[in-house]
């Protein structure tokens, strides 16, 4: 398997400008999740999806952030309208939980700077 | 809430010698996994090790290996001769019934030549 795949790997907009992140996790897990990486605040859960349905979002900053999961192998996580202390690495990760594999597998990230 | 400390920020070892990474953590939960997950300057999130808190064992891959103290709620990470691609930072991180990570706030290891 390809492992979690993530893109872009590098976002640069300007404020204002709306960003979709896109996560593909690896074939036949169940969960997914998103993380937000930031030097002040380290790695933070935003929100986990189990079998395509958001499970846990209380980590979403606000209400600008939005993800979205359609189908086992696409989530997309949206940030409209961007802002400066947007900028982080963002990285998607997903296990196969239900099966007994507790470890999450992460994708290489995407930076996004917000200028 | 379950919480993980991470009490060093940063530390060094010289090639080829020992350094041990401390990690604690909180928790009622009976079930759950403990983790060691290394990030290098890639920003890769890479695995290192697991355990399973019900195995008395404690884990080993390789040149790592940890020392679970289930009663002191205790989870260092032990790396023997160290390469200077081990300079990285990692995290200790665990999981429980709901299948969440909470990660401690990492350390930075340097590796000195």
């Amino acid at each position: 398997d390809a492992g979690v795949i993530q893109s872009p790997r590098h976002e640069v907009t300007e404020m204002g400008q709306e960003v979709t992140l896109r996560c593909k996790p690896i074939s036949g897990h169940d969960y997914l999740f998103w993380y937000r990486q930031t030097m002040m605040r380290g790695l933070e859960l935003l929100i986990y999806f189990n079998n395509n349905v958001p499970i846990d979002d209380s980590g979403m900053p606000e209400d600008r952030f939005s993800a979205k999961m359609p189908n086992a192998s696409f989530s997309t996580l949206k940030i409209q309208p961007s802002e400066p202390r947007d900028s982080a690495v963002y990285f998607c990760a997903s296990t196969d939980a239900g099966g007994g594999v507790r470890e999450q597998y992460f994708g290489p990230g995407t930076r996004l700077t917000v200028t | 809430a379950q919480t993980v400390t991470q009490s060093q920020p940063e530390m060094s070892v010289q090639e080829a010698e020992t350094v041990t990474l401390s990690c604690t953590y909180d928790t009622s939960e009976s079930d759950y996994y403990l983790f060691w997950y290394k990030q290098p300057p890639s920003r890769q999130m890479i695995l290192v090790i697991r355990q399973e808190a019900y195995k008395q064992q404690n884990a080993t891959e390789n040149r790592f290996s940890v020392n679970f103290q289930k009663a002191a709620k205790s989870f260092s990470l032990k790396i023997s001769d160290s390469q200077l691609g081990d300079a990285a930072m990692y995290f200790c991180a665990y999981t429980g019934a709901n299948s969440k990570l909470t990660f401690g706030k990492g350390i930075t290891l340097s590796v000195r030549p």
